[in-house]
């Protein structure tokens, strides 16, 4: 597609639930990145992938989250056992390559209650 | 609500005026310094993007900025709309991974 798609828009899980987000990235993009927002604020980076493997890990809290982009599938981000802190706005973002213009999605708001 | 305790920082221009927008960057290593422009409950969209080598780049009613004495970024916007109301941020890009910075609220009076 010509957008980066996010789904689902909104989420609502119970503490301790399993969250699971899916983004599917502009056709022919082969980096995909997950951001997290917390109240309008800073953007803290998660993960990147290139293409199917992962580029940089380094944000990802990884006792709880984990993500994957497999080829001819969304991409996904899951987040076991939620927190209350893990409440959020996640986006995703995909780009040509390693080019600074990175397309964002609409967001999936996750509300832990 | 979800802005509850959250200030940004907020320029109120009128319709027509030119705004300025500031930016503090970190990374000596960054190799493209990108500005963002989020209205509300979407994505951050690319608005215009330069690269550590340069000083200036103009768009399209924008110009950017960079400063790398201070390490310091700018956004000036001429002739301000009321589409331009939104939050803005600046990002730079190390390791092919961005790095935001904080949100700067434009509000537009008409």
């Amino acid at each position: 597609g010509e957008e980066v798609a996010q789904t689902p828009k909104h989420l609502v899980r119970g503490e301790g639930q399993k969250a699971k987000l899916y983004c599917a990235p502009i056709k022919g993009h082969s980096y995909v990145f997950w951001y997290q927002q917390v109240l309008k604020n800073e953007f803290k980076f998660l993960i990147s992938f290139q293409n199917e493997n992962v580029f940089d890990e380094t944000g990802m809290p990884k006792e709880r989250f984990s993500a994957k982009c497999l080829p001819n599938s969304p991409c996904s981000l899951e987040i076991q056992a939620t927190k209350l802190e893990d409440s959020a706005v996640y986006f995703c973002a995909s780009s040509l390559g390693q080019i600074p213009e990175a397309f964002f999605g609409q967001g999936t708001r996750l509300t832990v209650v | 609500g979800e802005s509850v305790g959250l200030h940004l920082p907020t320029l109120s221009v009128q319709e027509g005026d030119n705004s300025i927008i500031n930016c503090a960057y970190s990374n000596s290593a960054s190799d493209y310094f990108i500005w963002y422009k989020q209205e509300s409950g979407k994505g951050p969209q690319f608005i215009i993007d330069i690269r550590s080598n340069m000083d200036k780049r103009q768009g399209q009613r924008v110009t950017v900025l960079l400063n790398k004495t201070v390490k310091h970024l700018s956004l000036q916007i001429a002739a301000t709309q009321p589409g331009d109301s939104a939050v803005y941020f600046c990002a730079e890009r190390g390791n092919n991974r961005l790095a935001f910075g904080k949100g700067n609220q434009v509000v537009v009076i008409p």
